[in-house]
């Protein structure tokens, strides 16, 4: 299993530019979220959904978008780039048959916006 | 809304001195979940409390959970150039969403050799 996968690793966008971030995982989870961390932030949650069709609002959903089509792939959208959005976004997803909340973090995106 | 605040922000130790992180919710947790992450890395999970007084270990790694369900703590004993890394722990208010977590701030170990 290649777990959870993210692409691009890193990103540079200008003010006002749209783009998604991808996010997929092949351990047929049903929970998957979108964290941001800042420095000295730790990571706050931005949507996160519960199965295919299902999304809901995080922490900090503001100027971001996602949609669950299917169980592997969790995009995330952002609308229009500010400054402010200059983070390193993780997904993960989680394998509640185990009892537990246990987060299966990707290698993360490195975003900048100028 | 919760919160999870996490102490201190940073810690320095020399190699073999021993490490301790605190973490306190304002609500009280369903569970608390503890994940290091390397330099230029991505968290990995270490461990998840889930009852009331709860004590894990894990070679040199003790976990806490209080008896209030609203602390955790990690205890590294006699530290060593590997545990150097970002510590979190993450907590999910009681009754809500599965996988609804919030995250502390985190520790930053550096290891001195």
């Amino acid at each position: 299993n290649a777990g959870v996968t993210q692409t691009p690793k890193f990103q540079v966008l200008k003010t006002g530019q749209s783009m998604t971030l991808q996010c997929a995982q092949d351990m047929n989870h049903e929970y998957m979220s979108w964290y941001r961390q800042d420095p000295g932030m730790g990571l706050r949650l931005i949507h996160y959904s519960v199965g295919a069709g299902i999304t809901d609002q995080g922490e900090v959903p503001n100027g971001y978008n996602v949609s669950r089509s299917t169980t592997e792939d969790f995009p995330l959208r952002l609308l229009s780039a500010a400054p402010s959005q200059t983070s390193v976004y993780f997904c993960a997803s989680i394998d509640p048959g185990r009892g537990t909340d246990t987060q299966y973090f990707g290698p993360g995106t490195r975003l900048t916006v100028l | 809304g919760q919160q999870v605040m996490q102490i201190p922000q940073y810690q320095h130790v020399q190699e073999g001195e021993d490490f301790t992180t605190y973490c306190n919710s304002s609500t009280t947790l369903s569970n608390i979940q503890w994940y290091k992450q390397r330099p230029g890395g991505h968290p990995v999970f270490l461990i998840q409390l889930v009852k009331s007084g709860e004590v894990k270990k894990q070679k040199r790694l003790t976990f806490q959970f209080g008896e209030a369900k609203k602390n955790s703590s990690l205890h590294i004993t006699a530290t060593q150039t590997t545990d150097v890394g970002t510590y979190f722990c993450a907590g999910r208010e009681r009754g809500s969403t599965l996988g609804r977590l919030y995250f502390g701030r985190g520790t930053q170990l550096t290891v001195w050799p």
